[in-house]
């Protein structure tokens, strides 16, 4: 199994919709969490951390399920922006760093 | 201000050459971590450094792989013989801070290799 794992997608959804894609862990004592945006043949870039009350930054929604070992992101009113691989990122606590594989998202207009 | 730099940003070479890529941190951060991406493993840590020191280089895959923090401001990641497994883009990034894990990544924009 996998550390880290995310569903590839792609997800493929209207304008204006909402989406949400989660992100599983399988170390319990995994400690910090984060979503980063990857575009096309472009470097990933910090969306946003995951805290563990919840996060919210605009159209954006975090969420960590430490129960569960998984984290989320919710995307509200997407926009043709939003388009790209959204990679999850969990640190261990052995300070290790593991990127999900990412999922892609295709909004449609 | 200048992002994260890296050379060259397209390398194409024969299995057996020696390949070197080159990183320039932001101005002013502490730690740089060497990245690989491949469709078929993502995003796969090589080695990071906090203050030009290697912390972890467990993700280089084998002997052939080295990389060199001569100064704050400089970085290689060389390969040598290059195989054509080892084809993918490599990314450097920088964080600001010392406990650089828990950072937030400024990644540059990527170095692809093909090796034939």
């Amino acid at each position: 199994r996998k550390e880290v794992e995310q569903d590839p997608g792609p997800f493929n959804v209207p304008e204006g919709a909402t989406v949400a894609f989660n992100c599983t862990y399988s170390n319990s004592a995994s400690q910090s969490f984060f979503w980063y945006r990857q575009d096309c043949r472009k470097e990933p870039k910090l969306l946003m951390s995951v805290y563990s009350s919840g996060n919210e930054d605009g159209r954006f929604t975090a969420q960590l399920n430490r129960a569960s070992q998984y984290i989320s992101l919710l995307i509200r009113d997407s926009k043709l922006s939003d388009s790209a691989t959204y990679l999850c990122v969990v640190i261990s606590s052995a300070s290790k760093i593991i990127f999900g594989s990412g999922t892609r998202l295709s909004i449609r207009p | 201000d200048a992002g994260v730099i890296q050379s060259p940003r397209h390398e194409v070479t024969e299995m057996g050459q020696e390949v070197t890529l080159r990183c320039k941190p932001i101005s002013g951060h502490n730690s740089l971590f060497w990245y690989r991406q491949t469709m078929m493993r993502g995003l796969e840590l090589l080695i990071y450094f906090n203050n030009n020191v290697p912390i972890d280089d467990s993700g280089m895959p084998e002997d052939r792989f080295s990389a060199k923090m001569p100064n704050a401001s400089f970085s290689t990641l060389k390969i040598q013989p290059s195989e054509p497994r080892d084809s993918a883009v490599y990314f450097c990034a920088s964080t600001p801070g010392t406990y650089a894990v828990t950072d937030t990544q400024y990644f540059g924009p990527g170095t692809r290799l093909t090796v034939l």
